[in-house]
Order: C-alpha cells, then sequence, then structure tokens
C-alpha cells in the first residue's frame, strides 16, 4: 500500500522555538518524498525533496528533513520558526504516477 | 521558462450546473495531473493525463473528465455539480508520467457550489 500519514493535525509553537513536523510513509520501493507548504488560499509551494543519497536535505527557508528508511519516516525541522511560517505543511509521496498527500499539519506560531 | 498557470481564480456555481477548468503547463511537460482539495484536507488525485490520453484515475466518478491539447493546455470538466465539489483543484505538470519526474503545481482555482 502507498500511503502517507502526519499524525500531527495542529501544532503550535512560539516564535524563535524549534519545530518538528512528522511524517511516515508506505512504499514498496525507493521512496520519492517532498515537503510542501501552503499558506491560507495560496498555492503549493516546495520545500524540500528527497529521492536518494543524503538522508539529511535542506530545503528553503531555513527548514531540511531527515528520511529514516529504518523507521519509514520523513520528518521536518526548523531551528527557529518565524511567524511568517504559520502555514499548512503538507508531506506528499510520490506514488504511482500520481502524488500521495498527507492530511497535513496546521501550524500556529505564538509571538 | 513559464510556470503552471490556471484559469480562472475563483468560480461560483450552482448545484447541477457543469463547470470547466483550465490549466495551461510549462512548455515540453508531456503530462497533467489534477487534484482536488477539499477546506481542512489534503490534496486528492483525481486523473492524469499523459500526451493527450488518460494514464490514471483516483477515485473520482464519471462526470469528472478531463481533455489534454497539444499545445500544453489542459481541462477540467465536472458535470452535475454537486456541493460537495466545492474545493481548489490544483493541476500539475511533469516532463513524464513516471514517479520520479517531479509535478510543478498551479495556483489553483477555487470553485464555490452553492
Amino acid at each position: 500500500a502507498q500511503s502517507v500519514t502526519q499524525p500531527d493535525i495542529h501544532i503550535t509553537v512560539s516564535e524563535g522555538a524549534s519545530l518538528e513536523l512528522r511524517c511516515n510513509y508506505s512504499y514498496g520501493a525507493t521512496p520519492y518524498l517532498f515537503w510542501y507548504v501552503q499558506s491560507p488560499g495560496q498555492g503549493l509551494q516546495l520545500l524540500l525533496k528527497y529521492f536518494s543519497g543524503d538522508t539529511l536535505v535542506q530545503g528553503i527557508k531555513g527548514f531540511e528533513a531527515e528520511f529514516k528508511r529504518s523507521q519509514s519516516s520523513f520528518n521536518l525541522r526548523k531551528p527557529s520558526v518565524h511567524w511568517s511560517d504559520a502555514a499548512e505543511y503538507f508531506c506528499v509521496l510520490s506514488g504511482t504516477y500520481k502524488y500521495i498527500f498527507g492530511t497535513g499539519t496546521r501550524l500556529k506560531v505564538l509571538a | 521558462e513559464t510556470g503552471v498557470t490556471q484559469s480562472p481564480t475563483h468560480l461560483i456555481k450552482t448545484r447541477g450546473q457543469q463547470v470547466t477548468l483550465r490549466c495551461s503547463s510549462q512548455s515540453g511537460h508531456n503530462t497533467v495531473s489534477w487534484y482536488q482539495q477539499a477546506l481542512g484536507q489534503g490534496p486528492q488525485f483525481i486523473f492524469q493525463y499523459y500526451r493527450e490520453e488518460e494514464n490514471g484515475r483516483g477515485n473520482f466518478p464519471p462526470r469528472f473528465s478531463g481533455l489534454q491539447f497539444p499545445n500544453y493546455s489542459s481541462e477540467l470538466n465536472v458535470n452535475a455539480l454537486e456541493l460537495d465539489d466545492s474545493a481548489l483543484y490544483l493541476c500539475a505538470s511533469s516532463l513524464d508520467s513516471g514517479r520520479f519526474d517531479e509535478q510543478y503545481f498551479g495556483p489553483g482555482t477555487r470553485l464555490t457550489v452553492t
């Protein structure tokens, strides 16, 4: 089965605090994984992607993600959150001819 | 290189009507995929077209149909609109249809059915 699970529907952090958004996937072959961000009323913006190689990938806006095959996880991290990071975050798996999206994690940032 | 564009931005229709949403892919991209994103949910795959033929379909009824044209434009048609069809519709283009072909998303069309 091909699936993506984001266990946290909502996360609230204070500005300047660190952030980790969880993602677990199920796929029978080497996964091709992405993190996208969507601000209210906006389209999708690609933060980073992983196919192979280094398990720690760097993205835009100071985000990084770590791929752990043994845990089937691809968690997104940021060391210091800014108020402008408040948005919906989607973990995505490239499956057979389609992208499979997680349900999303809505991030709220407290001033 | 221009990105993926979609029109219109917003649309309001009445239940039972038909609607056509349009997408312009990046030049040279042979594949277009359509997704439906209901409020508060992640995008769900509707179908994919590769070189003007439907290449794969998600769990959507036949009243959702599509067309892809040689000039890198495409359409999503929805007949007999239902209230639950209210959503953001996203198209994405890619060079080919393999899973390693990155999809590039348009800004979406927000459809409201009343």
